[in-house]
């Protein structure tokens, strides 16, 4: 079983302040990390996949970055608005295989 | 639209009645995979396929069949539910291991 570890379990972020959380994945056999954003009572929806290491990308607001060879991804959350409140997951899947892997995700409440 | 389509979205039954939670996508996708959500643990895959008639086993298989005579379509069967199966159930796709999977909307079982 492959572990995945996301901290903080949860945080309380003030509208407009900037936030990170931290996804770490064994290194060995790599393949992919994703992450995906989680709202109450809907579905996880991808966010980003990376692959290679130094990997970055971005959508909006959100931006998260990757090293393989130490085994973390952080995810960042620039300017927080209400409607970023949600959980994100963390997964990694290694070479050769298909065992997508998800962590305990990182709830986020951004409070008004 | 895209999708990948559960059903059903709530299901109450009882110990030992055979059930099946359908999932469908329409997507064309190669990788389709189950998982259980249960507090405090996390997203975890019961069974993945990475092509029609390819299944393999996840982290908790345990009580839980699946097939994939088509490509479109990957039950989960519960030949003999009991009430540590209950849970919250998604099912998702994927184009490859290294795309974001497109979830269901998921399966709220209770085995009473």
């Amino acid at each position: 079983i492959l572990n995945v570890e996301q901290s903080p379990q949860s945080l309380h972020v003030q509208e407009g302040d900037s936030t990170n959380f931290t996804c770490s994945f064994p290194s060995s056999n790599f393949y992919a990390l994703h992450w995906y954003r989680w709202e109450t009572a809907k579905s996880p929806e991808a966010l980003f996949v990376m692959t290679l290491n130094g990997d970055e990308k971005k959508k909006g607001r959100i931006r998260a970055t990757l090293n393989t060879k130490e085994g973390y991804s952080y995810l960042y959350i620039k300017g927080s608005q209400p409607e970023d409140s949600a959980t994100y997951l963390c997964a990694s899947n290694g070479q050769g295989n298909n065992r997508l892997a998800f962590g305990k995700g990182n709830q986020v409440v951004v409070i008004p | 639209e895209a999708q990948v389509t559960q059903n059903p979205r709530y299901l109450i039954t009882v110990t030992g009645k055979k059930l099946t939670v359908t999932c469908s996508q329409n997507m064309n996708h190669e990788y389709m995979s189950w998982y259980r959500q249960d507090p405090g643990l996390g997203l975890r895959q019961i069974y993945y396929s990475m092509n029609v008639e390819v299944t393999d086993k996840g982290d908790v298989p345990e009580g839980y069949k699946v097939s994939r005579k088509e490509k479109r379509n990957f039950p989960l069967i519960l030949e003999s539910p009991s009430p540590n199966q209950t849970s919250l159930y998604f099912c998702a796709s994927s184009y490859t291991g290294a795309a974001g999977y497109t979830f269901g909307s998921g399966t709220r079982l209770t085995v009473v």
